[in-house]
């Protein structure tokens, strides 16, 4: 079966601390991708990986396909990062996958 | 450019009405796909077109759900006989292709459908 499982559910952080939001899939993916969403908000695409580390800004996602993990970093957190940070894994069957999400909120 | 574009943006209809929710992806993309997002659920798949070939209806929840996709382009996705069960937001996205290749989701904004 293919599962997507994310950890933390909740997150808390004070603003300019690094943030860390883990996923872990179950089986061989294409890729993986890590999304945003602001309340009430569309959803947007951080970053799409198949192997090693990407960078974007203070966003960091990387991926270790032997391990099956993925995690997103987030360095000097702000309160506009508030939001749900979404992974979701890309199986063959070209649909994605997704996580249950991380609610992160970043206080001043 | 453009991005994908869905309407309405928020949609009440009463139980046991149809509804269409349309999707317009971004210009050139060939890959289609549609999302459900429920209160306090996560996202889940519903189907996905790709080109001309026959779509992927694996995760429609029920014959009450369909969808088609004119001339590659535009997509409507309609929901007969609604029930409140179907209260959820409804997310578009596109991709420029998926065949031979592993290309990114872009999401439109969604379509907030209320059943009462």
């Amino acid at each position: 079966k293919n599962e997507v499982e994310q950890s933390p559910q909740n997150l808390t952080a004070q603003e300019g601390e690094f943030i860390t939001i883990n996923c872990s899939y179950s089986v061989g993916i294409s890729a993986l991708h890590w999304l945003q969403q602001h309340p009430g908000g569309g959803i947007v695409s951080l970053f799409m990986l198949s192997s090693g580390k990407k960078k974007h800004g203070r966003l960091i996602a990387t991926i270790n396909i032997q391990e099956k993990h993925s995690s997103l970093h987030i360095t000097a957190s702000h309160p506009r990062d508030s939001a749900v940070y979404i992974c979701a894994a890309l199986y063959n069957t070209d649909k994605l996958i997704f996580g249950t999400g991380t609610r992160l909120q970043v206080f001043p | 450019g453009a991005g994908v574009s869905q309407s309405p943006s928020n949609k009440v209809t009463e139980k046991g009405k149809d509804v269409e929710l349309r999707c317009d992806p971004i210009s050139g993309h060939t890959a289609l796909y549609w999302y459900r997002q429920s209160l306090g659920q996560g996202l889940e798949f519903l189907i996905y077109f790709q080109g001309n070939s026959a779509p992927d209806k694996s995760g429609l929840p029920s014959d009450r759900f369909s969808a088609e996709r004119t001339g590659g382009s535009v997509s409507t996705l309609t929901i007969q006989r609604t029930q409140q069960e179907d209260s959820a937001v409804y997310l578009c996205a596109s991709s420029l292709q998926t065949s031979g290749g592993i290309y990114e989701q872009y999401f439109g904004p969604g379509t907030r459908l209320t059943v009462t």
